[in-house]
Formats: structure tokens, sequence, C-alpha cells
């Protein structure tokens, strides 16, 4: 089936700093999404990516549809304590089977 | 604005009691899935459902039915729990025609099999 490699699986960041994560992929996907999710709550969808090179911003969040659809990545910049939560890449591809396949995530934690 | 209902929110289980997760959206969405999430795994998905009357089986189905037999509802039954369920629990419903694109969650259910 297809995977999603998620990295880093872990960041320490301190407070001010810009943040980078990726997702590649194995196989192709037409759609690249990215959520964030807090202790004790569900996944929120962040940015929803639909084309192969889009770039999408949303406040300080950046993502972008890699050209090759098999990768994705999110920026974040001038990080704040409320950005602290796990973030998960997940990918849909239209002709397949209609699921979603999630990365594994990446937990941001930001230093005082 | 309730979104996606998910109840209970914690669950102790017996191995071998059977009891069913609850999910409700009032968003009139026409897929529903289910999802587990475990530590560094990520979502995985366990059943799901294209519209009433219609499930499939996910990633992970073995040992949960489920049924849609109205748009709202997609509960999740656990037929005898095992340890290895222990687990929390995502229901997720979105905009049909394209798929489980941009997917609404619910607040999740902790589930202990002891």
């Amino acid at each position: 089936g297809q995977q999603l490699n998620q990295s880093p699986q872990s960041m320490f960041i301190q407070e001010g700093e810009d943040v980078s994560m990726n997702c590649t992929s194995s196989s192709i996907f037409n759609t690249w999404l990215w959520y964030k999710q807090e202790p004790g709550e569900g996944p929120v969808l962040l940015i929803a990516l639909y084309k192969a090179g889009e770039l999408t911003s949303n406040g300080r969040l950046t993502a972008q549809f890699g050209i090759t659809r098999k990768d994705s990545f999110l920026n974040i910049s001038a990080s704040i304590p409320s950005d602290v939560g796990i973030y998960f890449c997940a990918g849909f591809t239209y002709f397949g089977n209609e699921k979603l396949t999630f990365g594994t995530g990446t937990r941001l934690t930001i230093i005082p | 604005n309730a979104g996606v209902t998910q109840t209970p929110k914690f669950q102790v289980l017996k191995t071998g009691q059977s009891m069913t997760l609850q999910c409700a959206q009032d968003m009139n969405h026409e897929y529903m899935s289910w999802y587990r999430q475990d530590p560094g795994m990520g979502l995985r998905l366990i059943h799901y459902s294209v519209g009433a009357g219609i499930t499939d089986q996910g990633e992970v189905p073995n040992g949960y039915n489920v049924s849609r037999s109205t748009t709202e509802d997609f509960p999740l039954r656990l037929l005898s729990a095992a340890p290895s369920q222990t687990s929390v629990y995502f229901c997720a419903s979105s905009y049909s025609g394209q798929g489980p694109t941009e997917a609404f969650f619910g607040q999740g259910t902790r589930l202990t099999v002891v």
C-alpha cells in the first residue's frame, strides 16, 4: 500500500524560529493535506493542496505540493507557543481507493 | 455548530466485551470514516462509507464492524475487544465527490482494553 514518510519525527525549537517539515511518498497523490493535532483533540485541517507545484499560505503557514506529486512540505514562520502540537500530512488519489493516507506526524515542541 | 460528535470520550473494556462507538455529523457530509491512532503510527483507516447504505474496509478492519443507515450516523462496533484494540479512535466526515479530502474530525474516543 501507499506509505508516507514524514520528517522530522520531532522538533524542539525556540519561540520565533521558523519551522520546516516535509512528507514524501512512494507513489503519486492528487491531493495533499496538512493537519494539526493538539493534545486531547482531533486533527484540524490547516492547508489543502490540489495541484502539482501549488504553493498555498494560511497566515504564518505555507505549504507546497511537490512538482513530482510525491512530496509536500509545510513551513511555519516565526513560531509562537500555540504552534505546539503534532502536524500530519495526508495524501489522496482520486482514482485509487477513496482513502486518505496519513504520515506518522511531526511533533513540534517550543522551548521557552 | 456541532460538526462531528463522538461518544463516549473515554471507555475501559474487559477483554471479550463488545461495544459501539458512536459518531454523528450535522454537516450533511456523505463521506465518513473511522481511524485509529497509535503512538508513532499516525492515523490508520479502519472502515469508511461513501454514503448511506455503503461501507468498505480500510487498512485495519479486523475486529470491527460498521453500518451506515443514515447520512448523519456512522457507528463503529467492536465485536470482542482485545488489548490490541487499545487506542484512540477518531471519526471523520467530508464532502463526497472527491473522496475524503478536507475531512473534519471528532474529538476522539480513548479506549483501553484490559
